[in-house]
């Protein structure tokens, strides 16, 4: 997976509970992105980051936030979790601006009850 | 409004025979067209993308077809493998920035 790590891999949670994932990358790559993937819905955009504190929403970012405190490392976060949340995450990253050349990590399955 | 989806939602085939995966999409100011390719339990891995002002591109066993005139993609793999099942999705890049819209998946199922 291109050198990159999420964790935790699995997560059951609460309603209302905070949650943090975090993505670890390896490869020096400037832009991290956060995906969730639902059926139906393919994978969508939560947020990304083009840098050092840089980061920018997505197509369904309500109810996330995310941070990018080294390059390596890009973390996102539930500040309540709902039911609706639930899902697997996906970290991707790449190297320049053009997204199509992303490479994803392994995810993490989120279950909200 | 802009979408891509995918014409079949599951695809069955010999092994050793021509895969061929399809997609419509809607925006036609997209600027690349990609597949990825997702096996069970991991994360999508980029396969092949084309750009907007080509028809055809090909790779190691897999070919893109791009037809602007119908706003159709397509996948083709050649002499199909074991290996190949899983989901192939196709997506688009919007705006020339960090968007990129992912279609449904399709499923492909490989029969020995």
């Amino acid at each position: 997976d291109a050198g990159i790590t999420q964790s935790p891999r699995h997560k059951v949670t609460e309603t209302g509970t905070p949650v943090t994932l975090r993505c670890h990358q390896t490869e020096n790559h400037r832009y991290m992105y956060w995906y969730r993937q639902d059926p139906g819905h393919g994978l969508r955009l939560i947020h990304y980051s083009y840098g050092v504190k840089d980061t920018d929403k997505g197509e369904v970012s309500d109810g996330y936030s995310v941070s990018r405190s080294k390059t390596e490392d890009f973390l996102l976060t539930l500040e309540s979790a709902t039911s609706s949340q639930t899902s697997v995450y996906f970290c991707a990253i790449s190297e320049n601006g053009l997204s199509y050349e992303q490479y994803f990590g392994p995810g993490t399955r989120l279950t909200v009850t | 409004g802009e979408s891509v989806g995918l014409h079949l939602p599951t695809l069955s085939v010999q092994e050793g025979d021509n895969s061929i995966i399809n997609c419509a999409y809607s925006n036609s100011a997209s600027d690349y067209f990609i597949w990825y390719k997702q096996e069970s339990g991991k994360g999508p891995q980029f396969i092949i993308d084309i750009r907007s002002n080509m028809d055809k591109r090909q790779g190691q066993r897999v070919t893109v077809l791009l037809n602007k005139t119908v706003k159709h993609l397509s996948l083709q793999i050649a002499a199909t493998q074991p290996g190949d099942s899983a989901v192939y999705f196709c997506a688009e890049t919007q705006g020339g920035g960090f968007k990129t819209i992912f279609g449904a998946g399709t499923r492909l199922f490989v029969k020995a």
